[in-house]
């Protein structure tokens, strides 16, 4: 079974709908990330956790919001969906325990909003 | 701010070629370097890591050496397969960036049997 999961893996939505995207993670990580995928621009941070009460803005989080439901599940939503927000979202799982941060990713979700 | 430049793609070579994706980083303090891979279809995964200067991290034929002198961490492998076509990430992560990781724009590699 993947450590990592995300639900749903797919996704085509109307502008302007509500959107929630949910991560879960049985690797026990305490850290928890959303990432954006646009073609040509690598991963973009949108919200990062460092534990269940603690909740961070990345470099693209307007438009977003996320919930850490407990420490083993991160939500993103998207409140109000634009077409620029087609991409391809990944979360990701990392240890406070290993000094370099090394990351473990989800297998991705692709979202297009119409 | 921390940042991770690395060659632009996508770059086409034959079985067997010598591969070499060129990164370079911004960073202040002594981060920890990272290359991933990204597979058709799938999420990333790491490549090889490697943690202070001079380290050298491998991986199924992959090297890339830490270099805090020239500030690089070039990715190698002496014969790619097709198998290896996929897109590969020079990333960055440490302590003086508040332990995110900073990724490169990412380069594709398309390897013909």
């Amino acid at each position: 079974d993947a450590d990592v999961t995300q639900t749903p893996r797919n996704r085509i939505t109307k502008t302007g709908k509500r959107i929630m995207l949910e991560c879960s993670q049985t690797k026990g990580h305490d850290r928890m990330y959303w990432y954006r995928q646009d073609p040509g621009l690598g991963l973009q941070l949108i919200y990062y956790s460092f534990d269940v009460k603690d909740i961070n803005k990345g470099e693209i989080s307007d438009g977003y919001s996320v919930s850490r439901q407990a420490q083993a599940k991160f939500s993103l939503s998207l409140e109000s969906a634009i077409p620029n927000q087609t991409a391809l979202y990944f979360c990701a799982t990392s240890d406070s325990g290993q000094a370099n941060n090394e990351q473990f990713f989800g297998p991705g979700t692709r979202l297009t909003v119409l | 701010g921390n940042s991770v430049t690395q060659m632009e793609g996508p770059v086409t070579l034959s079985e067997e070629a010598f591969l070499t994706i060129n990164c370079t980083y911004t960073a202040t303090g002594y981060p920890s370097l990272f290359w991933y891979v990204q597979y058709p279809g799938e999420g990333l995964q790491l490549l090889l890591k490697a943690t202070k200067a001079d380290d050298k991290g491998s991986n199924k034929g992959f090297e890339a050496t830490y270099r805090k002198e020239t500030t690089s961490f070039h990715l190698e492998k002496g014969s790619v397969q097709v198998s290896d076509s996929a897109v590969y990430f020079c990333a960055l992560s440490g302590y003086t960036g508040g332990f995110k990781t900073i990724f490169g724009a990412g380069t594709r590699l398309f390897v013909k049997a």
